[in-house]
């Protein structure tokens, strides 16, 4: 079965600092990872993928993800905050067959204090 | 140009009542449709996906259901509403690719 967890319901940052949202994944064989962002009453955004490759996937608002096969984690990352990143981010997964249905974790609420 | 159309944006509903949200999609043919419910609070939870006309696949057991009456179209519905019903209703599409693309949401508020 496939799965993900966001360990931390709320991360808060400084504008300027290097932020981090976690994501750890579950999934047989070889995964598809995404990161979508929603902004309020909105829908979800896509902002990254990993398919194959680099590691180090670079995707939209200068945010990039590092895909880690044996900590099976997908962490989303920013060298710089802006208080507009402040949102919720849902990390996904799904595995290589199927009909395409992705799984979501709970959500992070990033808040970038000015 | 490749796009979701969900409608009502907001809705509010009586418990009891019946429930219609449509999703339609252009630019593509024969697609995989989705709908996902965020609740208050929590993450998205896949409730119905479908590969084709009148297919339909139920991921959770619930007070809700689908139909696929159209190549793209997608209708979610509910005879008698619950108070836990409430939440943020999205469609989404892949067109073909590998990621999901999601229309803008349906708020829905059961009272």
């Amino acid at each position: 079965a496939q799965s993900v967890a966001q360990p931390e319901d709320q991360v808060n940052v400084a504008e300027g600092n290097p932020l981090t949202v976690k994501c750890t994944y579950s999934v047989s064989g070889n995964p598809y990872l995404f990161w979508y962002v929603q902004y309020p009453n909105r829908g979800l955004q896509f902002l990254l993928k990993y398919i194959t490759g680099d590691n180090l996937v670079k995707g939209s608002y200068g945010f990039e993800a590092e895909f880690n096969k044996s900590q099976t984690s997908f962490h989303l990352k920013k060298p710089s905050a802006l208080v507009s990143d402040s949102a919720l981010y849902f990390c996904a997964v799904r595995d290589r067959t199927g009909a395409n249905n992705l799984f979501f974790g709970t959500g992070t609420r990033l808040t970038v204090i000015p | 140009s490749q796009t979701i159309h969900q409608w009502p944006a907001t809705l509010v509903q009586p418990v009891g009542s019946p429930l219609s949200l449509e999703c339609t999609v252009e630019g593509t043919s024969n697609p995989n449709l989705y709908w996902y419910r965020q609740a208050a609070g929590r993450g998205l939870q896949l409730l119905f996906y479908s590969v084709g006309i009148g297919q339909i696949s139920s991921e959770v057991p619930q007070n809700l259901s689908a139909s696929r009456p159209q190549d793209r179209q997608f209708i979610l519905s509910s005879k008698k509403l619950l108070l836990s019903d409430s939440g943020f209703y999205l469609c989404a599409c892949p067109f073909g690719g590998a990621k999901l693309f999601f229309g803008s949401g349906t708020q829905l508020s059961v009272l």
